[in-house]
């Protein structure tokens, strides 16, 4: 079965500071992988998306996440950390046969401190 | 501009009085979904269709119903509301394929006294 966890419930981390948001991951085959932000009261919002090729993935809003086959990791990274930034982050994916389900992780709250 | 709406934003309702929360999207997509926001649980997938006519069950399906008669309408159904039902509700949609993006509404904040 296809999975992602999400280690941290969250993360502090002080602006301008690197930030880093984690993700796991446990899927067949070759893993589509994505991250989505929500800020608060809104719906969610795609960040970036790993499919094939490089490894670092460069996404919206100056985020990038790094694809890790060996560490089946996918973690979520900025050099320089914004309060606007601070917002719940999600990483998902979709599930391999038709890629029609998707699953989600539990969510990492982002709080970025001024 | 493109986007997927619902409505209601918000609702509080009662034990077993039938609701329907709609979704639409202007996007010509053929892929819609439905999931709930729990704390804790991430977002789950409750029903997702593939195009008109076509659904299939997520990973938590028991209580909800819904259909697809128009390619941008995807409505989520609960015919008999429970408390556990208390929940926030997302409807997103996507290109038929399975390396994009889904696209979200701003969610439904379902209350079930």
């Amino acid at each position: 079965a296809q999975s992602v966890a999400q280690p941290e419930d969250q993360v502090n981390v002080a602006e301008g500071n690197p930030l880093t948001v984690k993700c796991t991951y446990s899927v067949s085959g070759n893993p589509y992988l994505f991250w989505y932000v929500q800020y608060p009261n809104r719906g969610l919002q795609f960040l970036l998306k790993y499919i094939t090729g490089d490894n670092l993935v460069k996404g919206s809003y100056g985020f990038e996440a790094e694809f890790n086959k060996s560490q089946t990791s996918f973690h979520l990274k900025k050099p320089s950390a914004l309060v606007s930034d601070s917002a719940l982050y999600f990483c998902a994916v979709p599930h391999s046969g038709g890629y029609q389900k998707v699953t989600f992780g539990t969510g990492t709250k982002l709080q970025v401190i001024p | 501009e493109a986007q997927v709406t619902q409505n209601p934003r918000y609702l509080i309702t009662v034990t077993g009085k039938k609701l329907t929360v709609t979704c639409s999207q202007n996007m010509n997509h053929e892929y819609m979904s439905w999931y709930r926001q729990d704390p804790g649980l991430g977002l789950r997938q409750i029903y997702y269709s593939m195009n008109v006519e076509v659904t299939d069950k997520g990973d938590v399906p028991e209580g909800y119903k819904v259909s697809r008669k128009e390619k941008r309408n995807f409505p989520l159904i609960l015919e008999s509301p429970s408390p556990n039902q208390t929940s926030l509700y997302f409807c997103a949609s996507r290109e038929q394929g399975n390396t994009g993006e889904l696209f979200f509404g701003e969610g439904s904040r379902l209350t079930v006294l």
